[in-house]
Parts: C-alpha cells; sequence; structure tokens
C-alpha cells in the first residue's frame, strides 16, 4: 500500500535551533517525494522535491531509500519557519502521474 | 495571473443534499486534480481530469463526481451528502505529466449540519 506517515503533529523549537521533520513512506517501486507548506491564512505550496536536490529557505531534504525516510531538515529555525509541513508521495508510473499521497502533516512552532 | 481559483469559499449544505463546488485552473494549466482535506488531516486525493476526462480516481464513492469543461475548468459534484463529507475541498492545477508545477487552490469549506 501507498502510505506517507508524518509521526509528530506538532515540533516546537526555539529560534536558532536545529529542525527535523520526519517523513517515511511506502511504496513499491521509485517514488517522486515532495514536501508542501502551508503557512498561516495562506494556500499549500510546494517547498522542495527530492528530484531537485536543492535548498529552498534553508531547507533540505534527502531521500533515504533504506529507510525510505524523507526527512526535512533546516540547521538553524527562524521564527516565519512557523507554518504546517506535509510530506507527500507520487509514483512515477504514468498511470500514477499527477496523484500525490499526503501525510497527515506537522506543525513547526518556532518559538522567540 | 490569480492563480488556481475556487468558488464558494465556504457553503454549508443540509444532510442529503447535493453540492457543485468549482475550480479555474492557473493558466497555461491543462489539469485539474480534486483533493478532500478533513480537519487535522493531510488532503486526500478524490480524482484527476484531464482532456475533459476522468483519469484517475482515489477511494472514493460514486457520490463523488466531477466534470472538466473546454476551458479547463472543473467542477467537482457530491451527491447524498453525509455529516463526514465536512472537510475542506482543495483543487489543484498543473500541466499533464508534470507534478512540479502543482498549484493549489485556497479551497471550499464544506459543512454538512
Amino acid at each position: 500500500a501507498q502510505r506517507v506517515t508524518q509521526p509528530e503533529k506538532l515540533l516546537s523549537v526555539f529560534k536558532g535551533a536545529p529542525v527535523e521533520l520526519k517523513c517515511n513512506y511506502s511504496y513499491s517501486g521509485s517514488p517522486e517525494l515532495f514536501w508542501y507548506v502551508q503557512y498561516s491564512r495562506q494556500r499549500l505550496q510546494l517547498l522542495l522535491r527530492h528530484i531537485s536536490r536543492e535548498s529552498i529557505k534553508g531547507f533540505t531534504a534527502d531521500l533515504n531509500k533504506g529507510e525510505t525516510s524523507f526527512h526535512l531538515k533546516k540547521p538553524f529555525a527562524q521564527e516565519e519557519d512557523s507554518a504546517m509541513y506535509y510530506c507527500a508521495l507520487s509514483g512515477q508510473s504514468s498511470s500514477n502521474t499527477g496523484k500525490l499521497i499526503f501525510g497527515q502533516g506537522t506543525t513547526l512552532q518556532v518559538k522567540p | 495571473d490569480a492563480g488556481v481559483t475556487q468558488s464558494p469559499t465556504h457553503l454549508i449544505k443540509t444532510r442529503g443534499q447535493q453540492v457543485t463546488l468549482r475550480c479555474s485552473p492557473k493558466s497555461g494549466h491543462d489539469t485539474v486534480s480534486w483533493y478532500q482535506q478533513a480537519l487535522g488531516q493531510g488532503p486526500q486525493f478524490i480524482f484527476q481530469y484531464y482532456e475533459e476526462e476522468e483519469r484517475q480516481r482515489g477511494n472514493f464513492p460514486d457520490r463523488f463526481s466531477g466534470h472538466q469543461f473546454p476551458n479547463y475548468s472543473s467542477e467537482l459534484n457530491v451527491n447524498a451528502l453525509l455529516l463526514g463529507d465536512s472537510a475542506l475541498y482543495l483543487c489543484a492545477s498543473s500541466s499533464f505529466g508534470h507534478l512540479y508545477g502543482y498549484t493549489f487552490g485556497s479551497g471550499t469549506r464544506l459543512t454538512v449540519v
């Protein structure tokens, strides 16, 4: 079964502390993994995807196929990082193109 | 470019009624996907439309149906509403076959009483 698990509903850190938002997935094949973010009163938007291997707003995520994980990391949290973060998966077969499977989301709260 | 536009933003319906939600995709996008987001949960895929046809469908009953028009806009219809259908309904548009340009709307908050 295709599934994305985000074990923490809430992660609370102080400004300047490192952040790691956990994401584990279950998929038989080669998935494409994404992190989406939703800031307060804004719409869901793409933060980064594993294929691009880029750093966005200081966040990075590495796909670990052995552990089936795609954790989101940032070395120094900022107050403006406070938001809801969703990990999402898509299969690479043509039949799965365009369908995203989301985790339940983790609320990141960065305290001053 | 207004991005993805959804209407209405909120509505309240009575159990057993029918509802239609609307979505206009971002300019240049030809594919529309619909998601249901219950409170405290991540979005769940309902279905996707491309070239006016349903291309993929998630695990939702036939009460959920949709349509795509020649201008790429889309409607989501839900019949025989249940209390459990209360949720935020999100529309996302993209170019067919490409997920990196996936753009979400702000959603329609449906409350069934």
